[in-house]
């Protein structure tokens, strides 16, 4: 079936410092994949999108790149800051997704930047 | 534009209740979807509507329920509530409907059950 698996949290990082975090997906076909972030008390948000293989995906100094040969899609900014502090989840939508909205999340991954 | 608003934002049961939860999706938006997220099953897909339709539904036991309204605006129900029900439920406006197309979440509900 289809699953994402990302890095178990909380990453702590200071400020300035380079990020990553891995997520990798199983899933029969070419997926959609994305990168949600949810604030504390706040819904997700879109961060970024990448719809087939080596698309990348980036906003705000965020960075991901859909590699089909390692079914990856590692998330990455090279200077975060403490507004970044937020819960990251990376998810797919299924192969052949025309006919769905449907996302399956990985478990998500606290960040915590210090001043 | 104004985004997707759920009500109400906080909600307490006692076990054995019932309860609705609302969702109104961004002006013009026709697909809505709903998600369970706790801290130990992570964000879980409940079910999707298109134009007044179920489309997709997850993997939960028939004590959740949802429909869609003409104007797009959708409601879950759940019966009989278990402890279990305690969770952030979370809806998702999308324009269209395909995998593609960016789903924009409301702030949730959360529900606690006691």
């Amino acid at each position: 079936g289809n699953s994402v698996t990302q890095m178990e949290g909380p990453v702590t990082l200071s400020e300035e410092a380079f990020l990553t975090i891995n997520c990798t997906y199983t899933a029969t076909g070419y997926p959609s994949l994305f990168w949600y972030v949810q604030y504390p008390g706040e819904g997700l948000q879109l961060l970024l999108k990448a719809t087939k293989a080596d698309d990348k995906g980036s906003n705000k100094g965020f960075e991901a790149t859909y590699r089909k040969e390692t079914t990856s899609f590692h998330l990455e900014k090279g200077s975060v800051q403490v507004s970044d502090s937020a819960v990251y989840f990376c998810a797919l939508s299924p192969p052949g997704g025309g006919a769905t909205n449907k996302l399956i999340f990985g478990t998500g991954t606290l960040l915590a930047v210090q001043p | 534009k104004a985004g997707v608003t759920q009500t109400p934002r906080y909600l307490i049961k006692t076990r054995g209740q019932q309860v609705t939860l609302s969702c109104s999706p961004i002006s013009g938006h026709r697909s809505v979807s709903w998600y369970q997220q706790t801290p130990g099953q992570g964000l879980q897909f409940l079910f999707e509507y298109f134009s007044e339709t179920q489309r997709n539904k997850g993997n939960f036991p028939g004590r959740f329920s949802g429909r869609q309204f003409s104007n797009s605006r959708s409601e879950m129900n759940v019966s009989t509530l278990e402890l279990g029900d305690s969770a952030l439920y979370l809806c998702a406006s999308s324009l269209l409907q395909g995998g593609y197309n960016e789903q924009f979440f409301g702030p949730g509900t959360r529900l606690t059950v006691l």
